[in-house]
């Protein structure tokens, strides 16, 4: 069974740093072609794909945020984490990780969805 | 950036209606599109993937077509569980980019 689940702070400040940890189970990491990935979901709006990190080692960032963005991983303890610099009110969104699938062809999507952490950003 | 267009916002339709979202991209993605259901409260879940293969588990009434630039999800037999929130999502290319989303209430 396949599971991912987000952990970290509900409310930051502005202008501090968001540090969000994805837990996953039943698949590894180290399995070619597998990536983790993290998006977030304004209020009422649509998804935004954020980063990404692969079973090789690989990284791939949004270009709209690669500035404040960070994400590592530990294969042995099963974990993603993503940083985010200099939170501001605009970056109130829950925030997802979820699972790339080896793909036959290269393509990116994602079968498998953590359940979601609201974060809020207020003074 | 390769944008994704989707339309309509929403759609009201009744239990039974044949139901169709369009996803145009702003560029030839081949057939590297994934539609993906969100319903209320809930999380993301995978529908679709490469334009027309239907994830494991998703029922028959969901089914994706199109290449290049322009693709649909029908939703043959509408049923009162299908109310949610449809994105489509390029798969082609980082960086990811989804659609706004269509809203599907039933009437």
């Amino acid at each position: 069974q396949i599971t991912l689940k987000e952990s970290g702070p509900t409310l930051v400040k502005p202008t501090q740093t968001l540090t969000l940890t994805c837990t996953f189970s039943g698949f590894s990491l180290s399995t070619r072609g597998v990536g983790v990935g993290w998006f977030r979901q304004p209020p009422g709006k649509a998804l935004e794909w954020l980063a990404i990190t692969y079973y090789n080692g690989d990284i791939r960032y949004s270009p709209s945020l690669r500035s404040r963005l960070t994400i590592t991983r530990d294969t042995s303890r099963n974990q993603v984490v993503l940083t985010v610099t200099n939170m501001d009110p605009g970056d109130t969104a829950t925030y997802y990780c979820a699972r790339e699938p080896y793909t036959d062809h290269g393509q990116h999507y994602f079968d498998y969805w953590g359940q979601g952490t609201l974060v809020t950003v207020s003074s | 950036d390769i944008q994704m267009t989707q339309s309509p916002s929403s759609v009201s339709a009744s239990v039974g209606d044949r139901v169709s979202i369009t996803c145009r991209a702003s560029q030839d993605i081949s057939r590297w599109l994934a539609w993906y259901q969100q319903k209320p409260g809930q999380v993301p879940n995978l529908l679709i993937y490469a334009a027309s293969t239907l994830q494991n588990g998703v029922p028959s009434r969901f089914s994706g077509s199109g290449s290049g630039t322009e693709f649909t999800l029908t939703i043959t037999s509408l049923q009162p569980e299908d109310l949610a929130t449809y994105y489509c999502q390029q798969e082609n290319s980082f960086p990811l980019t989804f659609g706004g989303g269509t809203k599907v209430e039933i009437k």
